[in-house]
């Protein structure tokens, strides 16, 4: 069965303190991985699309990369604002459809 | 650009009625799916559609109707609401049916009491 388990379920830093969430993930044949951030009382807002193992992608203070069986959310110096829940999710084989962890809370301190 | 649009934001229904919640896009997305999102499960699809006149079951449909009549609307229908349904409804877009990222909206907070 396609499965994505994000870790931790919460995570709390301190400005400028560098981290990684996990995002593990079980399917058959990845068409490609996803990571979104949402802010409470908002939808979910893409930040990235893996398609292959090696792949890096970096925005800002972000950077998404990709193993066959995880990925990992790299947050370095981290500022309050991105304090969020970040949401990974797969597409698996020839199905249409998303499957979705249950994501990362994160909390940023000053 | 508006992106895509939800409403209503809140609603409160009572066990029996039902409802439908609107969902549009202005990106021309052929890809339309809605998902519903409960503490501690994540987002879970509900029904999706490839294109207009075109619609398939996910992973909670039932209860659930929707159609898509054109490109631009996706309304999802609650035939008899349940206290069960209770949840975050978010619509969401993408321009193909595979490999995009699929764009968001702010969502329905729907509580059946």
């Amino acid at each position: 069965e396609d499965q994505v388990t994000q870790s931790p379920e919460a995570l709390r830093l301190q400005e400028g303190e560098s981290s990684s969430l996990n995002c593990s993930y079980t399917v058959s044949g990845l068409r490609g991985l996803f990571w979104y951030r949402q802010d409470p009382g908002k939808g979910p807002e893409f930040l990235f699309t893996l398609y292959s193992a090696g792949e890096e992608k970096e925005k800002e203070r972000l950077k998404a990369t990709l193993t066959k069986k995880e990925s990992f959310l790299h947050i370095t110096a981290p500022k309050p604002e991105d304090s969020a829940t970040y949401l990974c999710a797969v597409q698996a084989g020839n199905t249409d459809k998303l499957i979705f962890g249950t994501g990362t809370r994160l909390q940023v301190f000053p | 650009n508006a992106g895509v649009t939800q409403t209503p934001k809140f609603q409160v229904l009572k066990t029996g009625q039902s409802m439908t919640l609107q969902c549009a896009q202005d990106m021309n997305h052929e890809y339309m799916s809605w998902y519903r999102q409960d503490p501690g499960m994540g987002l879970r699809l509900i029904h999706y559609s490839v294109g207009a006149g075109i619609t398939d079951q996910g992973e909670v449909p039932n209860g659930y109707n929707v159609s898509r009549s054109t490109t631009e609307d996706f309304p999802l229908r609650l035939l008899s609401a349940a206290p069960s349904q209770t949840s975050v409804y978010f619509c969401a877009s993408s321009q193909g049916v595979r490999d995009q990222p699929q764009h968001f909206g702010d969502g329905t907070r729907l509580s059946i009491l």
